[in-house]
């Protein structure tokens, strides 16, 4: 366990649906980092909140959007979903000055079919 | 045009054999990252740098900074280290993250 929660870990769901990821941090952690990895595209950086404020933001689609919460648990809302946006969506957290950079959650998977 | 190049694409090694990665980057950078994906799908943040050398382990990661450059080895491989190892900048303009597309490292026992 790597302290970064994740759920669901798999979500089966049709196109035009809309879904909700969540994510817990690992405790003291204030940074939370969204990433998709597809098949055809890698690992691409999608988004990310520092206590509760958005700091930087990546190819996230606009049918996409995220929030970090006053208790640091952060939700990315992916809408109108298309068969393309089937991916493993990452969500890793940080703190300032730890050596070994991020912490990954295990993922949620999201087939749209 | 790909920020951020792995070389090699695939990797297989005895057991026991060093084993280096290397990254190559085009943009200017205020960090280094270095993960390994394992085939189950979880990904490990190995090292981060802005300079220098860290050394964990069996691992070490390099940087050069001028050159843009960093490489990650492996001392003693082990089958355990077989898994997919990312290359990956925070650039220094936008915070932004680009992504090698990995080396896949395979090590026999």
């Amino acid at each position: 366990d790597s302290g970064v929660t994740q759920t669901p870990k798999h979500l089966i769901t049709a196109t035009g649906q809309r879904v909700t990821l969540r994510c817990s941090p690992r405790s003291g952690d204030l940074s939370v980092y969204w990433y998709q990895q597809s098949l055809d595209q890698g690992l691409q950086f999608l988004i990310q909140y520092y206590n509760g404020e958005e700091r930087a933001k990546g190819n996230i689609l606009e049918r996409f959007s995220a929030q970090q919460f006053p208790d640091l648990h952060s939700e990315l809302n992916l809408s109108s979903l298309e068969l393309g946006d089937s991916a493993l969506y990452f969500c890793a957290s940080s703190t300032q000055g730890n050596n070994y950079g991020y912490t990954f959650g295990s993922g949620t998977r999201l087939t749209v079919v | 045009k790909n920020e951020v190049e792995q070389s090699p694409q695939n990797l297989t090694a005895q057991e026991g054999e060093f084993i280096t990665i290397n990254c190559s980057y085009s943009v200017g950078i205020s960090a280094l990252h270095w993960l390994q994906q394992h085939p189950g799908g979880g990904i490990v943040s190995l090292f981060m740098l802005s300079s220098g050398k860290k050394k964990h382990g069996r691992l070490i990661a390099t940087i050069n900074i001028q050159e843009k450059h960093s490489s990650l080895h492996i001392t003693a491989s082990h089958p355990r280290d077989s898994a997919v190892y990312i290359c990956a900048v925070r650039s220094n303009t936008g915070n932004q993250f680009y992504f090698g597309t990995g080396t896949s490292l395979t090590v026999i026992p």
